[in-house]
């Protein structure tokens, strides 16, 4: 038990497809972000939400669509994915970066996302 | 940030003490260096974080000599399960989002 759950585990969709990632965390933190990691390459960081405010986007295309509707739930929107979208998308959580002197963060199992 | 340079890839064998050494010269005064492990399909997990000299946990030891620049992640008696990817990462004690790089592929062999 890692402290940060999400669902979808596994999820295939065609491209045409909506569907919604689910990030939890059950640690009190109040920073929480979105990571891709595709097969052989570095985490990627997509989103940071810090005291439930976007604070980074890193020119990720708008068919991702992060919603954080508090401090313990994460979500991200998938709407007309492209094949190369596959990977395992990875969610973390940690103490806000502005707020905390030490800022370990805490991944969930992540959500291995194929598209079809 | 600082950027850090590790080995690609290191292979060991059971009961063996790994080191794993990352380069980071360019380390400010107020950076904190920290290492994440990765299993295969699951997320990063913390090892360990330091500053300077030492430290120690019951996982791993951190080695960061005096001028800073490199640092070395020490596992002692490396199992099967220690197989992953190790990330070394540099940055500002709280204040910054980590960046992860690619991380040394550690392979144990029995």
């Amino acid at each position: 038990e890692t402290g940060v759950t999400q669902t979808p585990r596994h999820l295939v969709m065609g491209m045409t497809n909506k569907k919604s990632l689910k990030c939890e965390q059950h640690l009190g933190h109040n920073a929480m972000y979105w990571y891709k990691q595709s097969a052989k390459k570095p985490l990627e960081l997509m989103f940071v939400y810090s005291l439930e405010e976007r604070v980074e986007n890193n020119s990720v295309p708008s068919r991702f669509s992060p919603e954080c509707p508090n401090s313990s739930h994460l979500f991200l929107h998938l709407h007309t994915l492209q094949p190369e979208d596959s990977a395992l998308y990875l969610c973390a959580s940690s103490q806000a970066p502005e707020t905390s002197g030490y800022n370990e963060q805490f991944f969930g199992p992540g959500t291995r996302l194929t598209v079809l | 940030l600082a950027k850090t340079t590790q080995p690609i890839s290191m292979d060991s064998y059971e009961g063996q003490e790994v080191n794993i050494t990352c380069s980071h010269n360019n380390i400010a005064t107020n950076d904190y260096i920290t290492w994440y492990q990765q299993f295969p399909s699951q997320g990063p997990r913390f090892i360990i974080q330091g500053y300077k000299t030492k430290v120690t946990n019951e996982v791993a030891s951190l080695f960061i000599p005096a001028d800073r620049k490199s640092s070395t992640l020490s596992l002692p008696r490396v199992s099967l399960s220690d197989t992953a990817v190790y990330y070394c990462l540099v940055g500002p004690g709280g204040s910054y989002i980590p960046t992860f790089g690619r991380g040394t592929s550690l392979i144990v062999h029995p």
